[in-house]
């Protein structure tokens, strides 16, 4: 069974342009979460999705946005990067059993 | 590959040692709680759950102890080995779906 997959697995951005980054769920999983990991930080909670809405969002300013397809593919935009939005951006998804499967993440380095 | 922190703390032990990584988690409402396990370059991995109704939980070789009074758990691997060198995460559950992380303790495993 294919795991969670994510692309690009790098992505380079200037600062004030927008990234996209996209997030494939394993299949059967209908939740999609996002989290962000910045070096020297641990991860931290950004987006969830669940069948095609949002239901939980970390504490992030509006600029991280996102969507869930009807597929449960999602995808994570960031608007105006910041030099700080730099980190390791990783997906995971889920089973209602609430076990989380990650993938293995885009490098966003923002220039 | 990736490097998931520079300033985690570290615990080195012995091949074949035991290894104790401990974590202490924030909200006393949580009530689920999992151990992850990153390599470098890859997303993180589920290593074992245990419910807040538990206060201990076996897997191969792991062991998950949960101290609720205090808000402590802890992950104890058996017989380490230096496929085991990584960064550990522990992770709780509450609102729902959303995980919260610890900030992460890398372990290195000297053959």
């Amino acid at each position: 069974e294919a795991g969670v997959t994510q692309s690009p697995t790098h992505l380079i951005k200037t600062r004030g342009q927008q990234a996209t980054l996209r997030c494939s769920p394993i299949s059967g999983h209908t939740s999609v979460y996002w989290y962000q990991q910045a070096l020297g930080l641990g991860l931290q909670f950004l987006l969830w999705y669940d069948e095609g809405e949002e239901r939980n969002r970390g504490n992030f300013p509006p600029r991280f946005s996102g969507r869930q397809f009807p597929n449960y593919s999602s995808e994570l935009n960031v608007n105006a990067l910041e030099l700080e939005d730099s980190a390791l951006y990783l997906c995971a998804s889920s089973p209602p059993n609430n076990e989380q499967f990650f993938g293995p993440g885009t490098r966003l380095t923002v220039l | 590959g990736e490097s998931v922190g520079l300033h985690l703390p570290t615990l080195s032990v012995q091949e074949g040692d035991n290894s104790i990584i401990n974590c202490a988690y924030s909200n006393s409402a949580s009530d689920y709680f999992i151990w992850y396990k990153q390599e470098s370059g890859k997303g993180p991995q589920f290593i074992i759950d245990i419910r807040s109704n538990m206060d201990k939980r076996q897997g191969q070789r792991v062991t998950v102890l949960l101290n609720k009074t205090v808000k402590h758990l802890s992950l104890q691997i058996a017989a380490t080995q230096p496929g085991d060198s990584a960064v550990y995460f522990c992770a709780e559950i509450y609102a729902g779906n959303m995980l919260t992380f610890g900030g992460g303790t890398r372990l290195m495993v000297k053959p």
